[in-house]
Order: C-alpha cells, then sequence, then structure tokens
C-alpha cells in the first residue's frame, strides 16, 4: 500500500530564508507525486505536481520540489520564504488504478514564519 | 468560474444522529472524491464518485456512504455519528480522464462537529 512521510510536525524560519519541507513516500510503481498548501479554514490548493520528466519541478508562489527515485523523496523548497507562506503542507502520492483514482496524503508539515 | 463548493459551512450534531453533507464540483468536472481530514492530521480518502457510482473506496466502515447525481454534485452521508466522526470534510473535483494528470480542486470544507 502507498503511504507518505513528513518527517518534520513543525518548521519556523525567517522571513527571507530559505525552505524545505521533506516527504518520503513508498510507492511500488512510479508515484503520481503531489504537493498541496493549506491556509487555516480552507480547503487544500495544489502548489505543485510529479509524474514524469524533468524531476526538479516549478510551481506557483515560487515552490519548487526535486523527485529523488533512490531516496523516495520529494522535498518541496523555497528560496526566499515570505509571510504569506505560513500555513500547513501536505505532500501526497496518487495511485492509479482502472477502477478510479485516489491520493494518500501525509500528516502535513505546519511552517511559521518569524519576521 | 465557480470553484468546489460545499454545504453547510458548519454543523453541530449528537452521537447517533445522521449528516448529509453536499459538494458541487468546479464547472466541467465529472469526478468528486470525499475525503476526512481529523485535527492536525493530513486528508483521509473516503470514497470517489463518477458517473453515479462509487469508484474507489477508503477505510471507512458502512455508515459512510454517498451519491452522485446526473449533474454530477454530490452528498455524503454519515449515519449513527460517533464522537470520532468530528472532522473537516472535503469536497474534491476533477477530470475522470484523469484525475492525476489534471489534479483535483477542492473546497473549502465542512467542519462538522459531534457533541
Amino acid at each position: 500500500a502507498q503511504s507518505v512521510t513528513q518527517p518534520d510536525i513543525h518548521i519556523t524560519v525567517s522571513e527571507g530564508a530559505s525552505l524545505e519541507l521533506r516527504c518520503n513516500y513508498s510507492y511500488g510503481a512510479t508515484p503520481y507525486l503531489f504537493w498541496y498548501v493549506q491556509s487555516p479554514g480552507q480547503g487544500l490548493q495544489l502548489l505543485l505536481k510529479y509524474f514524469s520528466g524533468d524531476t526538479l519541478v516549478q510551481g506557483i508562489k515560487g515552490f519548487e520540489a526535486e523527485f529523488k527515485r533512490s531516496q523516495s523523496s520529494f522535498n518541496l523548497r523555497k528560496p526566499s520564504v515570505h509571510w504569506s507562506d505560513a500555513a500547513e503542507y501536505f505532500c501526497a502520492v496518487g495511485q492509479k488504478k482502472s477502477s478510479g483514482d485516489k491520493l494518500t496524503f501525509g500528516t502535513g508539515t505546519r511552517l511559521a514564519v518569524r519576521p | 468560474d465557480a470553484g468546489v463548493t460545499q454545504s453547510p459551512t458548519h454543523l453541530i450534531k449528537t452521537r447517533g444522529q445522521q449528516v448529509t453533507l453536499r459538494c458541487s464540483p468546479k464547472s466541467g468536472h465529472d469526478t468528486v472524491s470525499w475525503y476526512q481530514q481529523a485535527l492536525g492530521q493530513g486528508p483521509q480518502f473516503i470514497f470517489q464518485y463518477y458517473e453515479e457510482e462509487e469508484r474507489q473506496r477508503g477505510n471507512f466502515p458502512d455508515r459512510f456512504s454517498g451519491h452522485q447525481y446526473p449533474n454530477y454534485s454530490s452528498e455524503l452521508n454519515v449515519n449513527a455519528l460517533l464522537l470520532g466522526d468530528s472532522a473537516l470534510y472535503l469536497c474534491a473535483s476533477s477530470f475522470r480522464t484523469d484525475p492525476l494528470l489534471a489534479p483535483q480542486h477542492f473546497g473549502d470544507g465542512t467542519r462538522l462537529s459531534i457533541l
């Protein structure tokens, strides 16, 4: 069965500092990988996705992620964090089945930004 | 272009009662998935509907059931509510052609509290 691990529950960075959020997945085939962001009281917004091709993917809001098959990782990065980036971030792996597709989410990393 | 809309936004019920949550997918989307997000956790997949049929189901008891209408809107029904059913319930819509390549759009959710 597929699974996702986000080892960091909370991360605090200073505004302008770089950011890396870790994500490790377990999945037998080539994974579909996603990063979503959730602001308080809101649903999830897709930041970026990977399913094939270039292992470095660019997303919205200046985020990028790198797929490393050898490490089963899909870490999210941003070179300079803004105060508005404070939110909860979820990594997810997608399972493709003939009966339908589903996402399995990690438990999330809550990001706080120091002014 | 309206996104995914869910109603109601908040709901309070008591143990043993039944509840119905509603979701209207993003315009042009025909597949609806439901997720349960407990406090401090990532979303967990409940089930997915396409062509008015349940296509895939996560690890949830039969107390959780759903329906999809010809206009693609969907309902989530939960019977015999338990305290542990307190959560944010998220609806996500996508194109059936490839929900993982054209990823899901999420609503803001319904916050269900069980007393």
